[in-house]
């Protein structure tokens, strides 16, 4: 079965930091891989989506980027975080549209 | 731009109760899912809807899909505390490259004893 992991769960940062958070899924070959924040109280938010190995499409402008060195593995960065990046941030898989998206349990990024 | 509109954001109800929960979108698209999410947690999918007039139901939710007047419902019926949490609809539309989807801002139901 296919399972997807997500790391960490939760990050305090400091303004200015770096960032990086990891996303990997087993169990499923080629999967389409996508990052959403969440603000509080809100709904989903598309980042990034890839549906191959370097090949990343970004949806908002702003200061995060994407990679994906290996199929099943998706890194969101940043090199300097802001305030107003603080959020729930979640990572997805699919391989068909017939089936939905499967979510990842998500990172909690405060900013201090 | 696909927009996804879900009414109501929230929503308090009894006990033993009926009530829907509707999502419209603006443009034409040919899958509708459905997701839950309990507070601090991710995204549960609950349903996908593959074409005009899908019915699916899961216990005392039941979804729909009407493709021409753009509309999906989630009617949930005899409400019980556990399915207290936020719903969100999304439909599916073919990116560039990709096949995405555009979320709801999300109905938070909660269920009153």
């Amino acid at each position: 079965s296919q399972t997807i992991h997500q790391w960490p769960a939760t990050l305090v940062q400091p303004v200015g930091s770096p960032l990086s958070l990891e996303c990997t899924v087993e169990g499923t070959s080629n999967p389409n891989l996508y990052w959403y924040r969440q603000a509080a109280g809100r709904g989903l938010q598309l980042l990034f989506y890839s549906v191959g190995i370097g090949q990343i499409s970004s949806e908002v402008p702003q200061n995060l980027s994407a990679s994906r060195p290996q199929d099943r593995q998706f890194i969101l960065s940043s090199k300097k975080l802001l305030l107003s990046d603080s959020g729930f941030y979640l990572c997805a898989w699919s391989v068909d549209r017939d089936q939905p998206q499967h979510f990842g349990d998500g990172t909690r990024l405060s900013i201090l | 731009e696909l927009k996804v509109e879900q009414n109501p954001l929230f929503l308090s109800m009894q006990e033993g109760k009926n009530y829907t929960i509707y999502c419209n979108y603006s443009t034409t698209s040919d899958r509708l899912y459905w997701y839950r999410q309990d507070p601090g947690k991710s995204l549960e999918s609950l349903f996908v809807l593959l074409s005009n007039g899908a019915v699916k139901q899961e216990g005392r939710l039941m979804a729909s899909l009407d493709t021409k007047a753009r509309l999906s419902t989630l009617h949930i019926t005899a409400a019980v505390h556990d399915l207290s949490a936020t719903y969100f609809c999304a439909v599916g539309f073919a990116g560039a490259g990709s096949y995405q989807l555009t979320f709801g801002k999300g109905t938070k139901l909660s269920v009153i004893p």
